[in-house]
């Protein structure tokens, strides 16, 4: 079956603009994720959704970064006013639930760049 | 917050050579943990995972056993090969979200 897609695989920007991203988990996962990897380091959390509702957004590192997944399926992380800091890869991760004994399965990411 | 420490890279081994990387972790309670590996030019992949004291993950000739007395969950493979070559990520998890180590990478050489 199909894993974890993300669209685009890269995308790059100017300083300022706005960009979106998006996760496609596998089918029935009702769990999703988000997380940032910084060039040299481990992903770190974003944003934890079950079904609809965000059930974590701890992570999230200021207001403008904000995350939606309407239907409980697809989720877009939105980012506004882009700066230089936010260039990373974006990777999606999604599981059957939330329980803390299941794998998380991790799309290809998105590479963003800000110019 | 919790945290996972691992060991610095890189680290470079000839092919047929014993492999240990050490991870430790903070988290309290029993938290799931995992070893993720990212080979070059694709994405995370789930390892192993074990998800009780004293469990032993495997896969791919490589093992780690949860410690919890030394609240580790070092990875471990006795004979390695080129295609080992990636960079293997320790993480814990107890509610929701994973918390990575900063990963090491392995290089090894013919």
């Amino acid at each position: 079956g199909a894993g974890v897609s993300q669209t685009p695989s890269n995308k790059v920007t100017e300083k300022g603009k706005y960009v979106e991203l998006r996760c496609d988990p596998i089918s029935g996962h009702t769990a999703l994720y988000w997380y940032r990897q910084s060039l040299g380091q481990g992903p770190e959390f974003l944003i934890y959704f079950q079904g609809t509702g965000a059930a974590d957004d701890s992570g999230l590192p200021n207001d403008r970064f904000f995350a939606v997944r309407p239907e409980g399926s697809v989720s877009t992380l939105k980012i506004q006013r882009t700066e230089r800091g936010d260039s990373a890869v974006y990777l999606c991760a999604s599981s059957l639930d939330s329980s803390s004994t299941d794998t998380q399965y991790f799309g290809p990411g998105t590479r963003l760049t800000v110019l | 917050g919790n945290s996972v420490t691992q060991m610095e890279g890189p680290v470079t081994l000839s092919e047929e050579a014993f492999l240990t990387i050490n991870c430790t972790y903070t988290a309290t309670g029993y938290p799931s943990l995992f070893w993720y590996v990212q080979y070059p030019g694709e994405g995370l992949q789930l390892l192993l995972k074990a998800t009780k004291a004293d469990d032993k993950g495997s896969n791919k000739g490589f093992e780690a056993t949860y410690r919890k007395e030394t609240t580790s969950f070092h990875l471990e493979k006795g004979s390695v090969q080129v295609s080992d070559s990636a960079v293997y990520f320790c993480g814990e998890t107890s509610y929701d979200k994973v918390i990575f180590g900063p990963g090491t990478s392995l290089s090894v050489i013919p």
